[in-house]
């Protein structure tokens, strides 16, 4: 299984909503990953996890809470959101646990997220 | 993204023709650029990296090369066909050597 598995594909929320994404990975990877992509921009890094630990936080706003429970998954809490909080949110993993930013990711296809 | 650009933001190929892409970046202490490439409605899919000991890698019709000196990397394409049609984005490891930050992205098109 060399895939990043993230559900769902689309999520609408109102800004009084919680909600989680999920991302799940099997290849025995040890650092995990959450994007911000808004359209037509690139990825931003929010959240790095390795050895399932907060390696870094990109001063992302509390709104956002992440979480991994273990190795393999990945989850981000969403609560009272904002509008401009619509985009898509990418999960990735790298093999070896975080250390310098050279890890090679592979990422999942997104969970599409508009907050009405 | 802070500290790399890369250019152009669009480009426009015929099928068969070459396609390159550049970027430059700040921090001298950067020793790994790749390269990712998305496809609409996907994530970011590493296509080629390379690291600071060597100046060029091939990978079939995929090349990159890195220029330290004066600190700039670039992704050639030849040979492009329609399913290249994709964002293509240079990422490196930022200042301080936090998780990746990419370049602002390259919309590439090629017409059959």
């Amino acid at each position: 299984d060399t895939e990043v598995t993230q559900t769902p594909k689309h999520l609408v929320m109102g800004m009084t909503n919680k909600k989680s994404l999920k991302c799940e990975q099997h290849m025995g990877h040890r650092a995990m990953y959450w994007y911000k992509q808004k359209a037509k921009k690139p990825p931003e890094l929010m959240f790095v996890y390795s050895y399932e630990k907060l390696s870094i936080n990109e001063s992302v706003p509390s709104r956002f809470s992440p979480e991994c429970p273990n190795s393999s998954l990945l989850n981000l809490h969403l609560h009272a959101l904002q509008p401009e909080d619509s985009a898509l949110y990418l999960c990735a993993s790298s093999q070896e646990g975080y250390r310098t930013g050279g890890e090679k990711l592979f990422f999942g296809s997104g969970t599409q997220l508009s907050v009405l | 993204g802070e500290n790399v650009e890369q250019h152009p933001s669009t480009l426009s190929v015929q099928e068969g023709d070459s396609a390159v892409i550049k970027c430059t970046y700040s921090d001298s202490a950067s020793n790994y650029f790749p390269w990712y490439k998305q496809e609409l409605g996907k994530g970011p899919q590493l296509i080629i990296d390379i690291r600071s000991n060597v100046g060029e890698k091939k990978d079939q019709r995929i090349a990159v090369t890195l220029n330290k000196t004066a600190k700039h990397f670039s992704l050639h394409i030849t040979e492009t066909q329609p399913e290249d049609s994709a964002v293509y984005f240079c990422a490196y490891p930022g200042p301080g050597r936090r998780a990746l930050t990419f370049g602002s992205g390259t919309r590439l098109q090629v017409q059959p």
